[in-house]
């Protein structure tokens, strides 16, 4: 069975930083890319991040470009989502996702909550 | 950046009735289109896949049409557990996008 768990998701001031994780089990997670989503209190889904499963490359939103930086470690099958220079409209519940047929996301994490505050 | 554009925002329903969404790219994505339902609390769940094929698991009242900018979700025959809120999502190119997100509600 497919999981993806995140966390380390919490309470910032702005201006600061914060790491979150992405655990995954259940498949070969050095075969699919990764990708972070977030949502924000009540509004709809954003596409944050990416990181390729093949190269290695990545791909950001303008909205976090500069600020957040995507990465894997595929020994232990963890994503990572480094956020810096954190603002108010960072504040948003974070979801990783395995990309699947179509370039979707067939599987989603639960979610962890970054909240952007003084 | 494509630009998904989702109508109706929001639309109000009867069990049994048939809903359409729709979904407007401002590019032309081909089929690398998939269609997600999510319900308060929880996270996206991917109904369809590549514009028309459906998710395993995914009940066959589900369909998708569409490619090129323009496509549909249609839910056949409403049930309680269909009211929820549907977003669109362009993978065709980096950075992805969503639609704004159209929300099903009970008449």
């Amino acid at each position: 069975e497919v999981q993806l768990v995140e966390s380390g998701g919490g309470l910032v001031q702005p201006g600061g930083s914060l790491r979150l994780s992405c655990a995954a089990s259940g498949y070969i997670f050095s075969d699919y890319d990764m990708t972070w989503v977030r949502q924000a209190p009540g509004k709809g889904l954003e596409w944050v991040s990416v990181i390729r499963h093949r190269d290695g490359s990545t791909y950001y939103a303008d909205s976090v470009k500069g600020r957040f930086t995507i990465s894997r470690d595929n020994s232990k099958n963890t994503a990572f989502l480094q956020m810096s220079s954190l603002r108010g409209d960072d504040t948003a519940v974070y979801y990783c996702a395995k990309t699947g047929s179509g370039g979707t996301f067939n599987y989603w994490g639960q979610g962890t909550l970054v909240t952007v505050s003084s | 950046d494509i630009q998904m554009t989702q109508s109706p925002s929001s639309v109000s329903a009867s069990v049994g009735d048939r809903v359409t969404i729709t979904c407007r790219a401002s590019q032309d994505i081909s089929s690398w289109l998939g269609w997600y339902q999510q319900r308060p609390g929880e996270a996206p769940k991917l109904l369809i896949y590549a514009a028309s094929n459906l998710q395993s698991g995914v009940p066959s009242r589900f369909s998708g049409s569409g490619s090129g900018t323009d496509f549909t979700l249609t839910i056949s025959s409403l049930q309680p557990e269909d009211f929820a809120t549907y977003y669109c999502h362009q993978a065709s190119v980096f950075p992805h996008t969503f639609g704004q997100g159209t929300k099903l509600e009970i008449k």
